[in-house]
């Protein structure tokens, strides 16, 4: 049982919008910084969103996020074949003293 | 360019030791919190501890903590994940990561996959 929340799967045809939420409480999202993170079959993590709703460089603009009280959302646009992946959430548990992960949402691109 | 470079793939029998190794490159190692991160077959990521290599505070998973041992040599630039007694249920890959903010990890190493036999 992860202490983020993501649906476990979305689905949505190339070219469309797809949205995964990541929901937390207080300890962790509510006053914290939110991360997405993807992962491509068969390879380490890959940092996509930092500090809630920037991009690292070399991160297409097609990839968004936000935040909103305990929830957090990364948006993709104009999907892809090659988004197919893994999508994890992390943040900070202040609680807890340790870092936490969404247990990860599948996008298949149909 | 950071780079992290983890030791290769282990197989081993329950019961037996294990360190792992993640080498870091292209920045001052010293300067940043190294985790470590499980991800069991087929499952999600694990958050299992952070250590600052400038004065090895660590911080680890009330998850992880009495099972695992994180440690760092900053005259090499390596971070280390042991085991003093594996069990099946450490089989996984294990992930470093360079944090720079709290639970964000910027730069990944590739991965060590670990597996245990009974």
């Amino acid at each position: 049982q992860s202490v983020l929340t993501q649906p476990p799967s979305v689905s949505a045809a190339p070219g469309q919008k797809v949205t995964i939420s990541c929901s937390g409480t207080s300890s962790n999202i509510g006053n914290n910084y939110v991360s997405w993170y993807q992962q491509l079959p068969g390879t380490a993590p890959k940092l996509l969103i930092y500090d809630n709703n920037k991009r690292p460089s070399g991160i297409p603009d097609r990839f968004s996020g936000s935040k909103s009280g305990t929830s957090a959302t990364l948006g993709i646009t104009g999907l892809q074949t090659g988004d197919e992946a893994d999508y994890y959430c992390g943040t900070w548990d202040s609680s807890l003293s340790a870092g936490v992960f969404g247990g990860g949402t599948k996008l298949t691109v149909l | 360019e950071v780079q992290l470079e983890q030791s290769g793939t282990e197989v081993k029998k329950s019961g037996e030791s294990l360190k792992i190794s993640c080498q870091g490159s292209g920045y001052s190692f010293t300067n940043y919190w190294i985790g470590w991160v499980r991800q069991m077959p087929g499952k999600g990521l694990e958050w299992m501890g952070i250590i600052y290599p400038g004065d090895s505070d660590i911080k680890y998973s009330p998850s992880f903590q009495g099972q695992v041992t994180i440690s760092a040599d900053k005259s090499i630039s390596t971070a280390y994940l042991q085991w003093g007694s594996l069990t099946a249920s450490d089989t996984a890959m294990y992930y470093c990561a360079r944090q720079t903010g709290y639970g964000l990890f910027d730069n990944w190493g590739q991965g060590t996959l670990v597996t245990v036999s009974s």
